[in-house]
């Protein structure tokens, strides 16, 4: 079974719908991560989460909600899509020893 | 904030060939990263470096800890199809505003001829 568990792997839908990403994880590490990426930029944090009560905005959250529903959840959800949020979306993993970060596999979210 | 500068942003090689790539930071860091991402795929651990000077290996990829701790280098030696992929540093200050979070690179995009 994958550490990083994401859903859906792919997901078209229209502007003005509301979107949640999901992420899990098998690893019990207590950081988890969303970010987004889109062609040339790289990788952009969104939210991060270190544990269950703690919830902070990365660079880019406008127009993006997360939820911690428990150590091993963190959701991700779109209020109301717009086409520039079509992007890559990444879930990662980290722990408080360490920097290193393990990322799910993607979800790639296309808003027509 | 912090932003990381990676070059080259695309490599076209013939198998066989070595391979290098950098990140430069105008911050210091305390952490360097190496990720490769196939396509389809998450980002996975190359290699990771904590300490200034640091040299370290897997396998054909070397990757160093720059001494100044703003740049980093990651090499390739004999490179093979299945290299093709993009390529990320990251890096982490551990300090301040920035604790617990891994700025990243543009990317470096290697395709390997056969």
């Amino acid at each position: 079974d994958a550490d990083v568990t994401q859903t859906p792997r792919n997901r078209i839908t229209k502007t003005g719908k509301r979107i949640m990403l999901e992420c899990s994880q098998t690893k019990g590490h207590d950081r988890m991560y969303w970010y987004r990426q889109d062609p040339g930029l790289g990788l952009r944090l969104i939210y991060y989460s270190f544990d269950v009560k703690d919830i902070n905005k990365g660079e880019i959250s406008d127009g993006y909600s997360v939820s911690r529903q428990a150590q091993a959840k963190f959701s991700l959800s779109l209020e109301s899509a717009i086409p520039n949020q079509t992007a890559l979306y990444f879930c990662a993993l980290g722990q408080t020893s360490t920097d290193t970060q393990y990322f799910g596999p993607g979800t790639r979210l296309t808003v027509l | 904030g912090q932003q990381l500068n990676q070059s080259p942003q695309s490599m076209f090689i013939q198998e066989g060939e070595d391979v290098s790539m950098n990140c430069t930071s105008s911050s210091i860091f305390n952490t360097w990263l190496w990720y490769k991402q196939d396509p389809g795929e998450g980002p996975v651990l190359l290699i990771a470096l904590y300490k200034a000077g640091e040299l370290t290996s897997n396998g054909r990829l070397t990757a160093q800890f720059g001494i100044t701790r703003k740049d980093s280098f990651l090499n390739i030696s004999a490179s093979i199809p299945s290299d093709v992929g993009i390529y990320f540093c990251a890096g982490n200050n551990a300090g301040g505003t920035s604790y617990g979070k891994l700025t990243f690179g543009q990317g470096t995009i290697l395709t390997v001829h056969p």
